[in-house]
């Protein structure tokens, strides 16, 4: 299995549609982020959790929610969400973010490709 | 803040010969690591290399090796022996000691023709 686990892989929603992405990691990291991949754009970092609380949130509209109830599961909650939010939109998790256990190394998921009609 | 450049786009390389990828990055920062990673098609994100700043030594792992010039601000990837399993994106990125986010650049597109 691997170590970081996203659902769905692709996702078609209307405007006005509500929808949720799902990011789990198994390798006991303390760390999530999400990423926001455009085509011809450097990857966007939109969130990010240490500890299951919220240590970055990069000027993301707020019709991205994001949610970590736990160390190995996150959610990117979507809604009212306009055609150029259309991207590939990637979860990843590190050991942590700071100290000892800091490496800077991701480990990411294979992504969740995102459609706004 | 930060930057990372790519400034190749798209690179295209035959099988069995060698390739350099390039990037520089801007940062006022003494102590932090580079990386490069892979992302092949409809694939996920893999690490492929990674470099500690205060280590003056080139990292390398197997065919893929860097060229670390710290005062440039220049970290570049050679792929020796290029494999058809090669053709991916590859993403330079940075990051700092500190628990700042990795800052990636634009990425490069490598083509392997057979």
């Amino acid at each position: 299995e691997t170590g970081v686990t996203q659902t769905p892989r692709h996702l078609v929603m209307g405007m006005t549609n509500k929808k949720s992405l799902k990011c789990e990691q198994h390798l006991g990291h303390n760390a999530m982020y999400w990423y926001k991949q455009s085509a011809k754009k450097p990857l966007e970092l939109m969130f990010v959790y240490s500890l299951e609380e919220r240590v970055e949130n990069n000027s993301v509209p707020s019709r991205f929610s994001p949610e970590c109830p736990n160390s190995s599961h996150l959610f990117l909650h979507l809604h009212t969400l306009q055609p150029e939010d259309s991207a590939l939109y990637l979860c990843a998790s590190s050991l942590g973010l700071a100290g000892v256990r800091y490496t800077g190394e991701l480990f990411f998921g294979e992504g969740s490709r995102l459609t706004v009609l | 803040a930060q930057t990372v450049t790519q400034s190749q786009p798209e690179m295209s390389v035959q099988e069995a010969e060698t390739v350099t990828l390039s990037c520089t990055y801007d940062t006022s920062e003494s102590d932090y690591y580079l990386f490069w990673y892979k992302q092949p098609p409809s694939r996920q994100m893999i690490l492929v290399i990674r470099q500690e700043a205060y280590k003056q030594q080139n990292a390398t792992e197997n065919r893929f090796s860097v060229n670390f010039q710290k005062a440039a601000k220049s970290f570049s990837l050679k792929i020796s022996d290029s494999q058809l399993g090669d053709a991916a994106m590859y993403f330079c990125a940075y990051s700092d000691n500190a628990g700042n986010m990795l800052t990636f650049g634009g990425g490069t597109r490598l083509m392997v023709k057979p």
